[in-house]
């Protein structure tokens, strides 16, 4: 069964630390990535997507993702986070339906 | 960006009473609607997708009986939870994408239903 994986549930950094969120999943088929965010009382926004082409993805405020294909991978990186970054991180896999990770809880430290 | 809405954002019913959660999409047409439901903590579960125009498919272990739902119009679906128990209660979301298949979803605020 298609499934998604994330492996850390919850990350702490402080103000200006680089950010990388794991994400794999278990398809073998051609699949669309996403990450979601959604800020403390707030609904889930997407942050950026892949469907095909470069690998690197550049999404909104600063974030980017690499699809690793041979890891069945696609985490989520930025350089130097901010406290406003705070919030819980969803990686989704679409085949035909869409599955969620667990979710990544970040919390920056100011 | 596109813009789905939902309303109620809160609900609070006593035990055995229907609830209707209505899911919109304001500015784009919506092929496919999808709900979930967030339990406290942990990610979206996908309950069904609906397709305007047609039954909804639900997911394993979801029962069709007691979350109804339709999708009449291009920009609005509906999700009904009959004869609503405490088990019911959870935060449920719906998302909206231009075309079928594996398209970008666009979320909804979610509601929160909480059954007496």
């Amino acid at each position: 069964a298609q499934s998604v994986s994330q492996h850390n549930h919850h990350v702490i950094l402080s103000e200006a630390a680089s950010l990388e969120l794991g994400c794999n999943y278990s398809y073998g088929g051609t699949v669309n990535l996403f990450w979601y965010v959604q800020y403390p009382g707030q609904h889930l926004q997407l942050l950026l997507k892949y469907f095909s082409g470069d690998p690197l993805v550049k999404g909104i405020k600063g974030f980017e993702a690499e699809f690793i294909k041979s890891k069945f991978s696609f985490n989520l990186r930025k350089p130097s986070v901010q406290w406003s970054d705070t919030a819980e991180y969803f990686c989704a896999v679409n085949a035909g339906d869409m599955r969620f990770g667990a979710g990544t809880r970040l919390t920056v430290k100011p | 960006g596109a813009v789905v809405s939902q309303h109620p954002s809160r609900v609070i019913c006593k035990s055995g009473t229907s609830v209707k959660i209505e899911c919109r999409s304001l500015d784009f047409q919506a092929t496919t609607m999808f709900w979930y439901r967030q339990f406290p903590k942990q990610s979206l579960m996908l309950m069904a997708t609906s397709n305007e125009g047609s039954k909804a498919t639900y997911e394993q272990g979801v029962e069709k009986d007691k979350f109804l739902i339709n999708h009449a119009s291009l920009t609005l679906s509906t999700l009904t939870v009959t004869s609503a128990h405490p088990e019911d209660s959870s935060f449920y979301i719906c998302s909206a994408s231009g075309r079928a298949g594996a398209d970008t979803q666009y979320f909804g605020p979610g509601t929160r239903l909480t059954v007496l």
